[in-house]
Order: structure tokens, then C-alpha cells, then sequence
């Protein structure tokens, strides 16, 4: 069963910076597209950003809200994604996710990790 | 950005009852890349539909989602206990966006 597990969340002040990871098991990480998402709570959820895989282009794309000032990365060789968020404000205060999603024996398949919660007060 | 409206914003039945959820779009989405998700207290979102109409692996036949351009629901034919929970919609495009919610509260 494919696992994802974020790490790295906390309380920080605004104007910090924090990095998160994501560490995938089960899962050919080389080939997927990786996404971060988060919610605020008692909100939905909301898309932060993408990094598609390296055969795939390999680039990333984020939410306007974000642009900027997070950063996506990705390490294949640990099977981890990053997400550096810089310049923090307090309405990034989130559960943030990591997804991913692809086409597997014809079925679209999606799986989420448990969430970091991130913090930013002073 | 394209903005998902979902409605109603809580639907109040009672199991055994048909639920029936919209999410509309500011403009056209594909419908290959219309999803709907189920998240109860304290869990990530679970996928339930993707491409609009597509059932997720292991999702009950009692879910089913419809719709095109930018206008989409989703259907619970008989509501079950664990049914009842917060629905969102998500267009997963270029840049994703997610509905604002619709939470299917015991009547």
C-alpha cells in the first residue's frame, strides 16, 4: 500500500521560513507527479503547488497565494518531496498534504498523507 | 482561476435518503479532470469520483457523479450511516481548485 508521510510542521513567526518533506514508500516516486495541499481550519481544502516528475518536465506550478514564496522540490534518489515555505504569514496556518494521483491497471488512483500542521503566530 | 461553487451548503436527510450535491463552475471544465471527495473529522479527503463520473477503486455503486462543462453533481442513491461527512468538488487542470464544501448532516 503506497504511504506518504509528511514531517517538518510546527509553530513559527511571521516573516519565518519552515521546510516540510513528504517521504513516499510503495510508490515508483520517479515517475509521479507530486502535489502539496493544504486547509486552514474548519476550511476546505486548497491546491498549494505541483512538481511534476522528472520525464515529465519536471517543473513546478503553485497557487497564486503561495508564488514566490514557497519552493516544491524533489529528491528521487530518497524517494522525498519538499516544500521550503518562506516569508510566512499568518493565513498560511494549515494542515498541509502530500498527493499524488495517477493511472494504475486503468483505475485513477489518489492518496494523501496524514498532514503536518503549520503554525504562524507570533 | 477557475471558482467551484458547490451547493447546497448543508444538506440535512436522513439514511436511507438520496443526497444529491452540485458544484458548479465559473467556466468549463474538462470533464476528465472533475473530482469528488468525501473527508470526515480529523481524516485527509478521500477520493470518491474522478472524470466526473468515474467510481474510485473500492468506492460503493451507491456514489455516482455526473455532469459536463460547468455543472456537476454527485449522487448518493440510499444514504448510509457512515455516508454523512463533507463533500467537495475539485477540478484538477492546470492549476486545481477545490469546491468551498457541502456537509451532509444527520436530519
Amino acid at each position: 500500500e503506497v504511504q506518504l508521510v509528511e514531517s517538518g510542521g510546527g509553530l513559527v513567526k511571521p516573516g519565518g521560513s519552515l521546510r516540510l518533506s513528504c517521504a513516499a514508500s510503495e510508490l515508483t516516486f520517479s515517475n509521479v507527479w507530486m502535489n502539496w495541499v493544504r486547509q486552514a481550519p474548519g476550511k476546505g481544502p486548497e491546491w498549494v503547488g505541483r512538481l511534476k516528475s522528472k520525464i515529465g518536465g519536471g517543473t513546478a506550478d503553485y497557487a497564486a497565494p503561495v508564488k514566490g514564496r514557497f519552493t516544491i522540490s524533489r529528491d528521487d534518489s530518497k524517494n522525498t518531496l519538499y516544500l521550503q515555505m518562506n516569508s510566512l504569514i499568518t493565513e498560511d496556518t494549515a494542515v498541509y498534504y502530500c498527493t499524488t494521483d495517477y493511472y494504475d491497471n486503468s483505475a485513477w488512483v489518489n492518496y494523501w498523507g496524514q498532514g503536518t500542521l503549520v503554525t504562524v503566530s507570533s | 482561476e477557475i471558482v467551484l461553487t458547490q451547493s447546497p451548503g448543508t444538506l440535512s436527510l436522513s439514511p436511507g435518503e438520496r443526497a444529491t450535491l452540485s458544484c458548479r463552475a465559473s467556466q468549463s471544465v474538462s470533464s476528465s479532470y472533475l473530482a469528488w471527495y468525501q473527508q470526515k473529522p480529523g481524516q485527509a479527503p478521500r477520493l470518491l469520483i474522478y472524470a466526473a463520473s468515474g467510481r474510485a477503486t473500492g468506492i460503493p455503486d451507491r456514489f455516482s457523479g455526473s455532469g459536463s462543462g460547468t455543472d456537476f453533481t454527485l449522487t448518493i442513491t440510499r444514504l448510509e450511516p457512515e455516508d454523512f461527512a463533507v463533500y467537495y468538488c475539485q477540478q484538477y487542470g492546470s492549476s486545481p481548485t477545490f469546491g468551498q464544501g457541502t456537509k451532509v448532516e444527520i436530519k
